[in-house]
């Protein structure tokens, strides 16, 4: 159980064009998605969280008119990167979660590796 | 801000070796996971722990969360190449946190043959 997937797993799109990324729940309604960036043996960036029909909330830094999410089902997200350069480029991962009592667990899907030419 | 300080950054071993790697903060959590992640993947998850003092076992692993829910460990009994990967350590602080995660640097180990 509690497997989540991405799509596309790599994708190379030419600067200046827009990439989307979706997150998928497969077998649990997710309350709440999280997206992050990850940079080669580095940890975690945690970009932006967001919930079923509600705006994300973005982590200071993060630009949310070139970071585009939308939460339209408890099993879908996707995040859109606009007008994509170079810096961009990077492996991006979603999660997802459901409340359980006392604690929350985060599954992540197999992320999805972007290269902006 | 709550952070997590994770250590040792890098690990390389020989296998059959133990090893331990750490999380510190000065905050409290809530409950307190224990990840791991090969290269081009996803996290994921190993443990949950979210009483104080409590210690889970997964096999070779065990996990211990302090008393005071600050702090977290990871033990490797006779380490196997299969082992290598990055881990990670993540903590929420509950409430209002609605779920979001802070991460440590994480460990990036290698077990040689």
């Amino acid at each position: 159980g509690a497997v989540v997937s991405q799509h596309p797993s790599r994708v190379i799109c030419k600067s200046g064009t827009s990439v989307k990324i979706e997150c998928r729940s497969l077998d649990f309604q997710a309350t709440t998605m999280f997206w992050y960036r990850q940079f080669p043996k580095k940890s975690l960036m945690l970009m932006a969280t967001s919930n079923e029909g509600s705006k994300a909330t973005y982590e200071q830094g993060v630009e949310k008119d070139k970071f585009l999410i939308n939460h339209a089902s408890l099993t879908l997200s996707t995040l859109t990167v606009t007008s994509a350069h170079p810096e961009d480029s990077s492996f991006y991962i979603c999660s997802a979660s459901y409340d359980l009592p006392s604690s929350y667990e985060q599954y992540f899907g197999p992320g999805t590796r972007l290269t902006v030419t | 801000t709550q952070l997590l300080e994770q250590s040792p950054q890098f690990l390389s071993i020989q296998e059959g070796e133990n090893l331990t790697v750490y999380c510190n903060s000065s905050s409290v959590f809530s409950s307190l996971q224990w990840y791991r992640q090969e290269p081009g993947e996803g996290p994921v998850l190993l443990v949950t722990v979210v009483t104080g003092g409590e210690v889970k076992k997964l096999k070779r692993l065990t996990f211990q969360f302090g008393d005071a829910r600050k702090d977290s460990s990871l033990h490797i009994t006779a380490a196997q190449t299969g082992d290598t990967g990055l881990y990670l350590c993540a903590g929420n602080a509950g409430g209002t946190s609605y779920g979001k995660l802070t991460f440590g640097q994480g460990t990036i180990l290698t077990v040689h043959p």
